[in-house]
């Protein structure tokens, strides 16, 4: 059974750096095709792909983000960690990691399975 | 940045038919994806490469494409179909995903 958990703070302050960890079962990311993604949602909003780091280690950010976020993975502890700079109010948000397999019979951008998402506040 | 554009919300009644379109430049090139949100949860996904259903999602969700246009369907809507849908995709160049705005679905 495959499963995703997003762990981190709930709460960061304006200007603070947050990380958060996705710790994956039920697969390994250094089998070929297998990704993570980080993808947001505001309250009330709608979701937004953050970064994705694949079995090759490449890595692909938000075009709009990209300066503020590093994405990287721990193979042998099945964990991936976001690292978001320079926190702010409009980043509050639920904050979902899930899996993409780009051979995978549903198809090479598929998110097929994601995690339950931790909620993230930002204010002083 | 590439965009999917979805209608912000769609309302049938019971027993309808509903359908939801997301337009994109690059969905030519690239496979959609749908994917139901209820609230408090994680987004599941409903309809992959455009038009097939995963296993476990009723026959009533359907997808398909025209040109820059996919179209999720479903028939003979059910109060538990109300919810949000967001479509998803690749950029052209197939290094970027991005999600449409997303759909409220409303049974009245």
């Amino acid at each position: 059974q495959v499963t995703l958990r997003e762990s981190g703070p709930a709460l960061v302050k304006p200007t603070q750096t947050l990380t958060l960890t996705c710790t994956f079962s039920g697969f390994s990311l250094s089998t070929s095709g297998m990704c993570v993604s980080w993808v947001r949602q505001p309250p009330g909003k709608a979701l937004e792909w953050l970064a994705l780091i694949d079995w090759d280690d490449d890595k692909y950010y938000s075009t709009s983000l990209k300066t503020r976020l590093t994405i990287s993975k721990d193979t042998s502890k099945n964990q991936v960690v976001l690292t978001m700079t320079n926190m702010d109010p409009v980043d509050t948000a639920t904050y979902y990691c899930a899996r993409i397999h780009r051979e995978s019979i549903v198809g090479p951008d598929a998110f097929d399975i994601w995690g339950q998402g931790t909620m993230v506040t930002v204010s002083s | 940045s590439y965009e999917l554009t979805q209608p912000p919300s769609v309302s049938v009644s019971p027993g309808q038919t509903a359908r939801i379109t997301c337009s994109g430049d690059a969905l030519p090139k690239q496979y959609a994806y749908w994917y139901q949100q209820k609230p408090g949860q994680a987004p599941v996904l409903v309809i992959y490469k455009d038009s097939e259903r995963p296993s476990g999602i009723p026959e009533r969700f359907s997808g398909s494409s025209s040109g820059t246009t996919v179209t999720l369907t479903i028939s003979g809507v059910q109060a538990e179909d109300e919810a949000d849908y967001y479509c998803q995709s690749a950029d052209s160049s197939g290094t970027y995903e991005v999600f449409g705005g997303g759909t409220k679905l409303t049974v009245l």
